[in-house]
């Protein structure tokens, strides 16, 4: 069964310094996994997806991830925080069971210190 | 492109009543749509998958009666909370997947719902 796990519930930075939010992921097959990120009382905005392409993807507003089948990791990053950038932020993996599903991973709330 | 829209995006409604919540996709054809119902600061739990022209799939635990899934065409379906009561108070969020528009976009989810039952 396919399934995500992000390592911190919560993740603090300093405006301007880097972001890393960790997700790991299990998977029977070669997966295809997303990044989203959801605002206060909002839908979830797409950020990035990896579908087995480049292993390096870029995504929206200077949001990258890397995909390590070695590690089983999909971590995303950004080079500077801005305060925009604070909200809640969920990696999902595509499980199939009848139709394609997402699986959620349990989300980390990332908070931008100014 | 692959735009959801949800209405309403806030409701309160009074214990016993229903209420219902629509999920348009605007400018693709939604072959299928998902309901998901998210607790305050927790994850998306899927609730049901509906087809167009067919009846959902209800994930286990979800009470089938009580949560009344219509996906009539190919561009909204509805979830109504029927005798809503206290407990059903929650953010409700669609998502809809586009046969042409799921390779770019993956689901594309709405806006969200937020019920509160008083």
């Amino acid at each position: 069964a396919q399934s995500v796990t992000q390592l911190d519930s919560h993740v603090s930075v300093s405006e301007g310094t880097p972001v890393l939010l960790r997700c790991n992921y299990s998977s029977s097959y070669s997966p295809s996994l997303f990044w989203y990120v959801q605002h206060p009382n909002k839908g979830l905005q797409l950020l990035l997806k990896y579908t087995s392409a480049a292993t390096l993807v870029k995504g929206i507003n200077g949001f990258e991830a890397e995909f390590k089948k070695s590690e089983t990791s999909f971590h995303l990053t950004k080079p500077s925080a801005h305060m925009s950038d604070a909200a809640e932020y969920f990696c999902v993996v595509i499980t199939f069971s009848g139709t394609y599903k997402y699986i959620f991973g349990t989300g980390t709330r990332l908070k931008v210190l100014a | 492109g692959a735009v959801v829209s949800q209405h309403p995006s806030w409701v309160i409604c009074k214990s016993g009543t229903s209420v219902k919540i629509e999920c348009r996709s605007l400018d693709f054809q939604a072959t299928t749509m998902f309901w998901y119902r998210q607790f305050p600061k927790q994850s998306l739990m899927l609730m049901a998958t509906s087809n167009e022209g067919s009846k959902a799939t209800y994930e286990q635990g979800v009470e089938k009666d009580k949560f009344l899934i219509n996906h009539a065409s190919l561009t909204l379906s509805t979830l109504t909370v029927t005798s809503a009561h206290p407990e059903d108070s929650s953010f409700y969020i669609c998502s809809a997947r586009g046969d042409r528009t799921f390779h770019f976009y993956g689901y594309t989810f709405g806006s969200g719902t937020r019920l509160t039952v008083v």
